[in-house]
């Protein structure tokens, strides 16, 4: 079974670019969660969908940030346009009930780096 | 709300030693306890869970947690470390109501001396 997927593992982009990461998470999966991982402020939750509907956005740090998903097995995270703060590692999760609560799996993560 | 403190920030061991890594969590009711592993370049893989039953969980790669609730913790455990144990180590919490959320400690940093 596959887990989590995202694409790109890593990307490099100048300050300004719109940059967009993608995720499929675990087929049956209907909680879909995104993070941010930097040094400084650790892993943060940015948003999560459950069922396709955002549920919580309030960890979007601007509205540079927006985030999509048009079916249960594809989403989205956009900047636009990125800025060298915005570079970290972003992680997409999955998660469905039944497991215990919060419960959640993660992909391999893409490395983002603003020049 | 609820809260997850991991007051080691680093540790190191040698390799074959045992290990303790400490949580404390904070919430009024029965909490769901997480411990996720994270090594360089990967993302988090669950090591074990807890949510009810039996306090003394048993995870991956020989790991165990134990729950006391008198202490808010849950600890987590392995008897004997190896030099591929050596990773980031993040304790969580997850509650009802709290929509599948998580919410992280800071991490705890494992060196493996060999």
């Amino acid at each position: 079974d596959a887990g989590v997927i995202q694409s790109p593992r890593h990307e490099v982009t100048e300050m300004g670019q719109e940059v967009t990461l993608r995720c499929k998470p675990i087929s049956g999966h209907d909680y879909l969660f995104w993070y941010r991982q930097t040094m400084m402020r650790g892993l943060e939750l940015l948003i999560y969908f459950n069922n396709n509907v955002p549920i919580d956005d309030s960890g979007m740090p601007e509205d540079r940030f927006s985030a999509k998903m048009p079916n249960a097995s594809f989403s989205t995270l956009k900047i636009q346009p990125s800025e060298p703060r915005d570079s970290a590692v972003y992680f997409c999760a999955s998660g469905r009930p039944g497991l215990a609560v919060g419960e959640q799996y993660f992909g391999p993560g893409t490395r983002l780096t603003v020049t | 709300a609820q809260s997850v403190t991991q007051p080691d920030i680093h540790i190191t061991v040698s390799e074959g030693a045992s290990l303790e890594l400490r949580c404390n969590y904070s919430y009024g009711a029965t909490p769901y306890l997480f411990w996720y592993v994270q090594s360089p370049g990967q993302g988090l893989q669950l090591l074990l869970k807890y949510f009810s039953g039996d306090t003394l969980v048993q995870g991956i790669k020989g790991f165990e947690a134990e729950f006391k609730r008198s202490q808010s913790s849950f600890n987590l455990r392995k008897p004997s470390v190896h030099w591929s144990d050596a990773a980031e180590y993040f304790c969580a919490v997850g509650v009802t109501g709290g929509g599948n959320k998580l919410t992280f400690g800071t991490g705890t940093q494992l060196k493996v001396e060999l």
